[in-house]
């Protein structure tokens, strides 16, 4: 049972352009939620999180947008440029068992093009 | 963030021996860890939370004795992968948590079985 999807594999964009990518989730009782960017080989970099009782959270050109209703976020980077491509994971956090443990989407792969 | 390092960054081993990886964290002091797999073009799969000096907690599917965690002091976590074969190639990363809505992660190791 995937309680967090991305359903984009794949995503490409222009470079000054916006990349909008999104993540389903089925688990009401998450509290946060997670973006991540991934390098092959390398360990996913923290880049943005929401509270599960914001919808809405912005830093610099990453902004990520909650909806519970849909149980539905996305991540928006304007403007994109041509390092932001990688595999960018969503994840969403719940308190179990005294800590929180994460839960990763697949991922989607954006490609920037110049 | 906190800066997490993992040591090796890549080993390759026969089948039936064993494989220790450590997970250091060099700036935060970490009563809880996390070990996660990655299949190729997969999600981050959560194995174990390791926990200071206790037993660290499996998900269901991972076989406790197959994959060791000793988590020994503040600052390092090990996992060992005893008799390792084929299937148990894959990437492994370690993270240290800030609480719900924060998860820094290592830079992962890249184990082959030959």
């Amino acid at each position: 049972d995937q309680q967090v999807k991305q359903n984009s594999p794949s995503l490409s964009v222009q470079e000054g352009r916006i990349s909008i990518l999104n993540c389903d989730y089925t688990n009401s009782m998450f509290d946060y939620f997670l973006w991540y960017k991934k390098y092959p080989a390398e360990g996913p970099t923290f880049l943005i999180s929401i509270s599960s009782i914001k919808d809405k959270n912005e830093d610099g050109r990453f902004t990520v947008f909650l909806n519970k209703s849909a149980k539905h976020l996305s991540l928006h980077i304007v403007p994109s440029q041509p390092g932001d491509s990688a595999v960018y994971f969503c994840a969403a956090s719940a308190h179990t068992s005294g800590t929180y443990k994460y839960i990763f989407g697949t991922g989607t792969r954006l490609k920037v093009l110049a | 963030g906190a800066v997490v390092s993992q040591h090796p960054s890549r080993v390759i081993c026969k089948s039936g021996t064993s494989v220790k990886i450590e997970c250091r964290s060099l700036d935060f002091q970490a009563t809880t860890m996390f070990w996660y797999r990655q299949f190729p073009k997969q999600s981050l799969m959560l194995m174990a939370t390791s926990n200071e000096g206790s037993k660290a907690t499996y998900e269901q599917g991972v076989e406790k004795d197959k994959f060791l965690i000793n988590h020994a002091s503040l600052t390092l976590s090990t996992l060992t992968v005893t008799s390792a074969h084929p299937e148990d190639s894959s990437f492994y990363i370690c993270s240290v948590g800030g609480g719900g809505d924060t998860q820094y992660f290592g830079p992962g190791t890249r184990l082959t079985v030959l």
